[in-house]
């Protein structure tokens, strides 16, 4: 497909295990985000990829929480021992110009920790 | 630092009527890009507009426009005759450069309910 892929589409855990979010920008598509969307809130920024390289870590709610790009396209989030308030929709998106260019979205992945 | 905001955090109209959503944002830079995007029911956002700090001139898009206003930091959403599919959270994003860290800074959203 041409859009922004994410996987899973849900994905439940227990408290304290560790979840790994994967995300397939738009091919070409140099700048990739993270963002976290708790029910009915805003997005909150987690952190942004120019490349395999990411300027600005600052996002991130903890260090528990950790991303990576390689080949300057797929991208994993991945947050360690799971709390109950790391439960949202974790967003993806892909740009082919940071700052000026539409981000593309895709379609989430909901985590739920019990 | 950069800041968007959008005052409303809900509005319901009739559909068929005219409704504007309003976005206010903060920002040092003398260049810099404003977006509107819109999350439907459905959850993904989608992108709708792109407007740089250069460029006053209003857009219309169809049944909807914006009006920029550098003068009051501004930059309004207007939908004319609203319809039920118009009904979604919409949302006001501002990038920069030197300001913003090289983030894309949010509004916290307005969700728009049309009743038909």
């Amino acid at each position: 497909g041409a859009g922004v892929s994410q996987s899973p589409s849900n994905k439940v855990t227990e408290k304290g295990k560790d979840v790994e979010l994967r995300c397939d920008p738009i091919s070409g598509h140099t700048a990739l985000y993270w963002y976290r969307q708790s029910l009915g809130q805003g997005l909150e920024f987690l952190i942004y990829f120019q490349g395999n390289s990411a300027p600005d870590k600052s996002g991130l709610p903890s260090d528990r929480f950790s991303a990576e790009r390689t080949g300057g396209s797929v991208s994993t989030l991945t947050i360690q021992r799971t709390q109950q308030e790391d439960s949202a929709v974790y967003l993806c998106a892909s740009s082919l110009i940071h700052l000026s260019g539409e981000q593309f979205f895709g379609p989430g992945t909901r985590l739920t920790v019990l | 630092a950069q800041k968007v905001t959008q005052a409303q955090t809900e509005i319901s109209v009739v559909e068929k009527e005219d409704v504007t959503l309003d976005c206010v944002y903060e920002t040092r830079d003398t260049t810099y890009y404003l977006f509107w995007y819109k999350q439907p029911p459905s959850g993904e956002l989608v992108f709708l507009i792109r407007r740089n700090s250069f460029d006053e001139q209003n857009e219309i898009s169809g049944r909807y426009s914006w009006n920029f206003q550098k003068s009051t930091s501004s930059f309004n959403f207007t939908i004319t005759a609203s319809q039920v599919v118009d009904s979604a959270v919409y949302f006001c994003a501002l990038s920069g450069t030197m300001d913003s860290n090289y983030q894309l800074i949010w509004g916290a959203g307005t969700k728009l309910i049309i009743k038909p």
